[in-house]
């Protein structure tokens, strides 16, 4: 079984630059997650997906951050325009609809702004 | 203060040697413990997971909570350099996953 796709795996990009991450979840999973990982330290979330509602993105900073999830299955995470600090990885996850699902996680995408 | 606090490392042992990995907590709704792995340019995996005080024991890993102390430890038997990777903690209420800071383990042969 595959798991969760996402691309590009690495995104160098200078500031003020815009730049969108893509993520392809486990087939058959609801719930998509969006999170930051900064350099050691542990996942934050950015916003939930159940199905292609966003039901929680109260971490998500809508100044530049956006996020979609069409139809329900991908999802593209974007940030517009980019700053220093958003230099990070950028984790997609997915699980099953209900908090009690174990959620997989995608090898992520390293984020680097110059 | 955040709500979940982990042990920072990093840690070295020698192949073989018992790792002790920790991590406390401050929120009392957290019903659910669990540990991650997450080797180099990796996203996390789940290693062990449990929702009451105890042990939970899996082959090599052994997962403790503490609900009284707000405390979770991991340990590793026998550890190998396979082992070498970063551990978070994390925890969990409703659909809230809080993750600890991770340890970074490495276990020379």
């Amino acid at each position: 079984e595959a798991g969760v796709v996402q691309s590009p795996r690495y995104k160098i990009i200078e500031k003020k630059q815009p730049v969108a991450f893509w993520c392809n979840p486990i087939s058959g999973h609801n719930t998509l997650y969006w999170y930051l990982q900064n350099l050691g330290q542990g996942p934050e979330l950015l916003i939930r997906y159940e199905n292609e509602e966003a039901v929680d993105d109260s971490q998500l900073p809508k100044d530049r951050f956006s996020a979609e999830r069409l139809k329900g299955v991908d999802s593209t995470l974007k940030i517009q325009p980019a700053e220093l600090g958003d230099s990070a990885v950028y984790l997609c996850a997915s699980s099953f609809s209900g908090g009690d699902n174990e959620q997989f996680f995608g090898p992520g995408t390293r984020l680097t702004v110059l | 203060q955040k709500e979940v606090e982990q042990d920072p490392g990093p840690l070295s042992v020698p192949e073989g040697a018992i790792v002790s990995l920790n991590c406390t907590y401050s929120n009392s709704a957290f019903q659910y413990f669990m540990w991650y792995r997450q080797y180099s340019r990796k996203g996390p995996e789940l290693l062990m997971y449990t929702y009451s005080s105890g042990n939970k024991e899996d082959g090599r890993f052994t997962a403790q909570v503490d609900k009284s102390s707000k405390y979770i430890s991991l340990f590793i038997r026998d550890s190998q350099p396979s082992d070498s990777a970063t551990y978070l903690c994390a925890m969990r209420y409703g659909n809230k996953l809080v993750f600890g800071a991770g340890t970074i383990l490495r276990v020379k042969s």
